[in-house]
């Protein structure tokens, strides 16, 4: 399968652990987008990177949150102190230029 | 403020109609427009795109019109298959940002 990866597939945290997301893009893909989309919402952009660079991030990334994508390649998002309101389905997309993404199957994050 | 609307929370179609989806959207810098397909516990998947300089995007059962003056686009799927009940997502980006920004979805239910 050569698509956008995304591990877990599910997590189960208690409020005030931290979690850690994986998303592997599309290989020869040098842009990666985390979105994060609620129930009966649309996915909402987080923060996007060109190859290792962050360079957008949305007013929605609180200090809580980190992402790294430290070799242009896979990512990590982070969230810290976890709150109930950050339950909601975590998506990765990656493309080759701006405008078509392609996304994973998300993780599904529920803060108990 | 929502930047891309979809009124239609859900569209129930005949197989073998006609299924119009509708989208408006209320920034102007918009420049580039997609529609993805979602089933449950998956990810968004890209359907079609089109850019600000065209009115007009067929891709086999798949047609977005794209009018700017009245901010508006909508997704034609002829003939409307059950495989196409899905939410359907419109999504836009533009002015300087990479992120996409999506609609609310409109849930496409095709009755046999």
């Amino acid at each position: 399968d050569t698509g956008v990866s995304q591990d877990p597939r599910h997590k189960i945290t208690k409020r005030g652990q931290n979690v850690t997301f994986r998303c592997d893009p599309i290989s020869e893909h040098n842009r990666l987008y985390w979105y994060r989309q609620t129930l009966g919402q649309g996915p909402e952009f987080l923060t996007y990177f060109q190859n290792e660079a962050q360079l957008e991030k949305s007013r929605l990334l609180s200090d809580r949150f980190s992402a790294e994508r430290p070799k242009g390649s896979f990512s990590t998002l982070e969230i810290q102190r976890t709150e109930q309101g950050d339950s909601a389905m975590y998506l990765c997309a990656s493309s080759p230029f701006r405008n078509e993404q392609f996304f994973g199957p998300g993780t599904r994050l529920t803060v108990l | 403020d929502q930047q891309v609307k979809q009124n239609s929370p859900s569209l129930s179609v005949q197989e073998g109609r006609i299924s119009i989806l509708n989208c408006d959207y209320t920034n102007s810098m918009f420049d580039y427009f997609l529609w993805y397909k979602k089933y449950p516990a998956e990810g968004p998947t890209f359907l079609i795109s089109i850019s600000s300089i065209k009115d007009k995007n067929e891709d086999g059962r798949f047609t977005v019109f794209l009018n700017k003056s009245a901010k508006h686009l909508s997704l034609h799927i002829v003939p409307s298959q059950p495989g196409d009940s899905a939410v359907y997502f419109c999504a836009a980006s533009g002015g300087g940002a990479d992120g996409l920004t999506f609609g609310k979805g409109t849930h496409l239910i095709i009755q046999p």
